[in-house]
């Protein structure tokens, strides 16, 4: 069974750093690329990044780029979400999301984690 | 960068028929993908690449794609397919993907 559990979020004050982590259980890593979608409190869904499955190709929203930095790990099953430079308008709940189209292909996410808040608050 | 249009909510009564669009320029050349999030969960995919479902989401659910609009169908709509629906695209232009801003579907 496919699994993606998120982890890190938390409450932090504008400008600090926050990391988040996805752990991914039930399928092989290395083979999906993977993307972070956030949701503001009582907003829509939105793109914030994709890695492709070898790391070798990363995409961002402007709303993003320069702050913050995706990774992973795919002897660890993990996706990462560097988060610096906090802004209020980065409060969200933070989901990982698996792309079944294959390594360096993008198309749709089929596989949802539960997600992770994150407040930015001073 | 590629913008997809919804209506803000969607009312029928239970057993009718819900359909809801998602608009955007020539959005008919592109795979559009249908995400049913109910409130405090994560999004499920119900609808991929226009008209396929994945298994486990009920006949009900179907789409289409043409034009300038893709339409998400909902059959026989029951109490639990009340949701707020997103469509998405991947824009290959801009290399980033695209959600509309989400339906409210209320069963009446």
């Amino acid at each position: 069974e496919v699994q993606l559990l998120e982890s890190g979020g938390g409450l932090a004050q504008p400008g600090e750093s926050l990391r988040l982590s996805c752990a991914a259980s039930g399928f092989t890593l290395s083979i999906y690329a993977m993307s972070w979608v956030r949701q503001a409190p009582g907003k829509g869904l939105e793109w914030v990044s994709t890695i492709s499955g070898s790391g070798g190709e990363i995409y961002y929203a402007d709303s993003v780029k320069g702050r913050f930095t995706i990774s992973r790990d795919n002897s660890k099953n993990t996706l990462y979400l560097q988060m610096n430079s906090l802004r209020a308008d980065d409060a969200a709940v933070y989901y990982c999301a698996r792309d079944d189209c294959g390594a360096r292909c993008y198309i749709r996410f089929d596989h949802w984690g539960q997600g992770t808040l994150v407040t930015v608050s001073s | 960068s590629y913008v997809l249009s919804q209506p803000p909510s969607v009312s029928v009564a239970p057993g009718q028929t819900a359909r809801m669009t998602c608009e955007g320029n020539n959005i008919g050349s592109k795979s559009v993908h249908w995400y049913q999030q109910k409130p405090g969960q994560a999004p499920v995919l119900v609808v991929y690449d226009d008209s396929d479902r994945p298994s486990g989401i009920p006949e009900r659910f179907s789409g289409s794609n043409s034009g300038n609009t893709a339409t998400l169908t909902i059959s026989r709509v029951e109490a639990g397919d009340e949701a707020d629906y997103y469509c998405q695209v991947w824009d290959s232009r801009g290399y980033l993907f695209v959600f509309g801003a989400g339906t409210k579907v209320t069963v009446l």
